[in-house]
């Protein structure tokens, strides 16, 4: 049962244009979201997280989006570069005690086109 | 750099024969976990430790066991490795001292590749 799920396997954009990656959840218990980039032969690394009693954190050209009633949370990358080109893993934490165990989805394939 | 360390980075084994990953970390950090990355199903929690000598099942433990005699090592042990184990281990700490301060932010090793035939 896939608690965390991404339902898009890949995204391709031009560079400049907006890139929008999104997840959806279904334990309304997850009180904290958190997106991870990952380049091959690489580990992932922490991009940007969003707690649940917020809509929307910014940083930089990256900005992430929840709507805690669709159980759903989005990523948008503007303007969009070649270097973002990655698998960006959508991942949740805050069941189950404080042990920070995140649940992550099965990954988005992001290509930015030059 | 959040100095963790895997090893090995490649192996390949046969089924059968026993395995252990190691993961090493210079930072003395409380929680360290072990994921697999697998095409279909992002990455699964296999097991965790919050001290030494305590860890708990994640998500996909069966044919699993750790061991974290140390602060700074965590092992993954495969007693049998079965051709379901092949995959890319990564191992991951967290900064987080506070049991309730609960961000999930997990700092990454670079994984090791396990082949099994």
């Amino acid at each position: 049962d896939q608690q965390v799920k991404q339902n898009s396997p890949s995204l391709s954009v031009q560079e400049g244009r907006i890139s929008i990656l999104n997840c959806d959840y279904t334990n309304s218990m997850f009180d904290y979201f958190l997106w991870y980039k990952k380049y091959p032969a690489e580990g992932p690394t922490f991009l940007i997280s969003i707690s649940s009693i917020k809509d929307k954190n910014e940083d930089g050209r990256f900005t992430v989006f929840l709507n805690k009633s669709a159980k759903h949370l989005s990523l948008h990358i503007v303007p969009s570069q070649p270097g973002d080109s990655a698998v960006y893993f959508c991942a949740a934490s805050g069941y189950g005690g404080a042990t920070n165990k995140l649940i992550f989805g099965t990954g988005t394939l992001l290509a930015v086109q030059p | 750099d959040a100095g963790i360390t895997q090893s090995p980075r490649h192996k390949v084994t046969e089924t059968g024969t026993p395995v252990t990953l190691r993961c090493h970390q210079t930072e003395n950090h409380r929680y360290m976990y072990w994921y697999r990355q697998d095409p279909g199903h992002g990455l699964r929690l296999i097991h965790y430790s919050y001290g030494v000598k305590d860890t708990d099942k994640g998500e996909v433990s069966d044919g699993y066991s750790v061991s974290r005699s140390k602060t700074e090592d965590f092992l993954l042990t495969l007693e049998s490795a079965t051709s379901s184990q092949t995959s890319v281990y990564f191992c991951a700490i967290s900064e987080s001292t506070d049991l309730y301060a609960n961000t999930g932010e997990l700092f990454f090793g670079e994984g090791s590749r396990l082949t099994v035939l």
